[in-house]
């Protein structure tokens, strides 16, 4: 099974200018998120996409950030105008939903997200 | 929201040492995950475990739901274990949005 493909890798712009960065979901995986990672901290998450439709983007800076799954498969993720702060590492990620029973009957939603290796964005 | 915090934020281990890295979380959550991300920034999950233990080879893990916290034991450590060791939480009806603590970055010496 492929995993989650993403490009470019590595990606270094000019303050102000615009980047965009795709990312392709495992094979029938309906969900996407896209995760931005700073330097020594943990991902966090941008935006989440339920096929073709946004679930949340409560963290997603607006008027900078832009992102979009038109067919429902592959997204694009774009940064116009970029700004110093955006260095970060943008990571892709898919899911699968299952439904798990335990021992004592409780039922509990096991949502297993897959990473893509990233893209490493450097802005100067 | 929910807070996730990972202590201690790094280690330095001589191969052949365990260790014990804990993640504490403020809420109940309906699940809880641990990864590695490798020096090439690559995400690996090692474990789901909302509750109690489970093992795989020298890893293993603990979830003590009730007071809210989940520890990951390495043994014997290899320089490949080397990395940052994240724990990720996903709460109730959130569609899965993971929130994730700061790291352990771990360096195996050898």
């Amino acid at each position: 099974e492929a995993g989650v493909a993403q490009s470019p890798r590595y990606k270094i712009i000019e303050k102000r200018q615009s980047v965009a960065f795709w990312c392709n979901p495992i094979s029938g995986h309906a969900t996407l998120y896209w995760y931005q990672q700073i330097l020594g901290q943990g991902p966090k998450l941008l935006i989440q996409f339920q096929n073709n439709g946004v679930v949340d983007d409560s963290q997603l800076p607006k008027d900078r950030f832009s992102a979009e799954r038109l067919k429902g498969v592959d997204s694009t993720l774009k940064i116009q105008p970029a700004k110093l702060e955006d260095s970060a590492v943008y990571l892709c990620a898919s899911s699968s939903t299952r439904t798990m029973t335990s021992e004592v009957g409780r039922v509990r939603t096991v949502i297993k997200q897959y990473f893509g290796p990233g893209t490493r964005l450097t802005v100067t | 929201g929910i807070q996730v915090e990972q202590s201690p934020p790094d280690l330095i281990l001589q191969e052949g040492a365990n260790s014990t890295l804990r993640c504490n979380f403020s809420d109940s959550v309906n699940n809880l995950q641990w990864f590695h991300q490798n020096p090439w920034g690559q995400l690996i999950n090692l474990f789901y475990i909302p509750s109690g233990t489970k093992q795989n080879g020298r890893l293993s893990a603990t979830t003590v739901a009730t007071e809210r916290y989940s520890l990951l034991y390495i043994s014997s450590s290899q320089t490949t274990d080397s990395g940052v060791y994240f724990c990720a939480v996903d709460t109730y009806n959130q569609g899965g949005k993971l929130i994730f603590g700061q790291g352990t970055e771990l360096s195996v010496k050898p």
